[in-house]
C-alpha cells in the first residue's frame, strides 16, 4: 500500500526555520517525482515545489524561492522541505504528494495527511 | 501564471440528481503534439487529504466510480456527478499541470440539497 507521512510541523516564530520529512513507502520512491502542496486554514490548495525522481531538478512557487528548498534522499525513501525565514502567510497544513505524468510529476496521486505549520509570535 | 477559475463555487444537489461543475483556465492547456488536456480533478471531504478523481481532463483514476466523468478541451472543462450520492459532499478542485507553477482553481463546495 503506498502511504507518505509527513512530520516536522510546529508553531514557529516569524523570521524562524523549520524542515519537514516525508516518508514513504509502498512504492519504488526512486522511481517518482514529488511535491508539497499546502492548504492554508479554510482556504483552498497551492502548490509549493517540485523535485524529479532523482533529486536533480526542483521547482517552487514564486513566493516561496529563495526561502524553500525541496530535497530528497533516495536511500532514505524520504522527503523534505527546508523553510527558512517564515511568514505569516506561510501558515498552513503542508501536504506530501507523489506525482506522475511528466519529470516533476504534475498529476498528484496520493496525498499523505498533511502537518501543520504554524507561523506566529 | 495560469489561472484556473471554477464555477460556481458552490451548489446544492437532491440525492441522485446530476451535479455540475465548471473550471476554465485563462490559457489553453491543450498540448497540440500529444492532443492531451493538462487538467486533473481532485475530491476533499472534510478533515481529508484531496483524492484525486481525473486526469488528462477525462481519465478517471482507478478506483473512482463511473459516476464521476471529466470533459472539455482548451480552456474550458467540466466534472460531472451522475447521480448525486451523500459520500460525494466535498470541495471539488481543477488543476493544471501544463505547465509550473501548478495551479489550482477555488475550488467547489456540493452539499445535498
Amino acid at each position: 500500500e503506498v502511504q507518505v507521512l509527513e512530520s516536522g510541523g510546529a508553531l514557529v516564530q516569524p523570521g524562524g526555520s523549520l524542515r519537514l520529512s516525508c516518508a514513504a513507502s509502498g512504492f519504488t520512491f526512486s522511481s517518482y517525482a514529488m511535491n508539497w502542496v499546502r492548504q492554508a486554514p479554510g482556504k483552498g490548495l497551492e502548490w509549493v515545489s517540485s523535485i524529479n525522481n532523482n533529486g536533480g531538478s526542483a521547482y517552487h512557487t514564486d513566493s516561496v524561492k529563495g526561502r524553500f528548498t525541496i530535497s530528497r534522499d533516495n536511500s532514505k525513501n524520504t522527503l523534505y522541505l527546508q523553510m527558512n525565514s517564515l511568514r505569516a502567510e506561510d501558515t498552513a497544513v503542508y501536504y506530501c504528494v507523489r506525482g506522475i505524468v511528466g519529470a516533476t510529476g504534475g498529476v498528484f496521486d496520493y496525498w499523505g495527511q498533511g502537518t501543520l505549520v504554524t507561523v506566529s509570535s | 501564471d495560469i489561472v484556473m477559475t471554477q464555477s460556481p463555487d458552490s451548489l446544492a444537489v437532491s440525492l441522485g440528481e446530476r451535479a455540475t461543475i465548471n473550471c476554465k483556465s485563462s490559457q489553453s492547456i491543450l498540448y497540440s503534439s500529444s492532443d492531451k488536456n493538462y487538467l486533473a480533478w481532485y475530491q476533499q471531504k472534510l478533515g481529508q487529504p484531496p483524492k484525486l478523481l481525473i486526469y488528462w481532463a477525462s481519465t478517471r483514476e482507478s478506483g473512482v466510480p463511473d459516476r464521476f466523468s471529466g470533459s472539455g478541451s482548451g480552456t474550458d472543462f467540466t466534472l460531472t456527478i451522475s447521480s448525486l450520492l451523500a459520500e460525494d459532499v466535498a470541495v471539488y478542485y481543477c488543476q493544471q499541470y501544463y505547465t509550473t507553477p501548478r495551479t489550482f482553481g477555488q475550488g467547489t463546495k456540493v452539499e445535498i440539497k
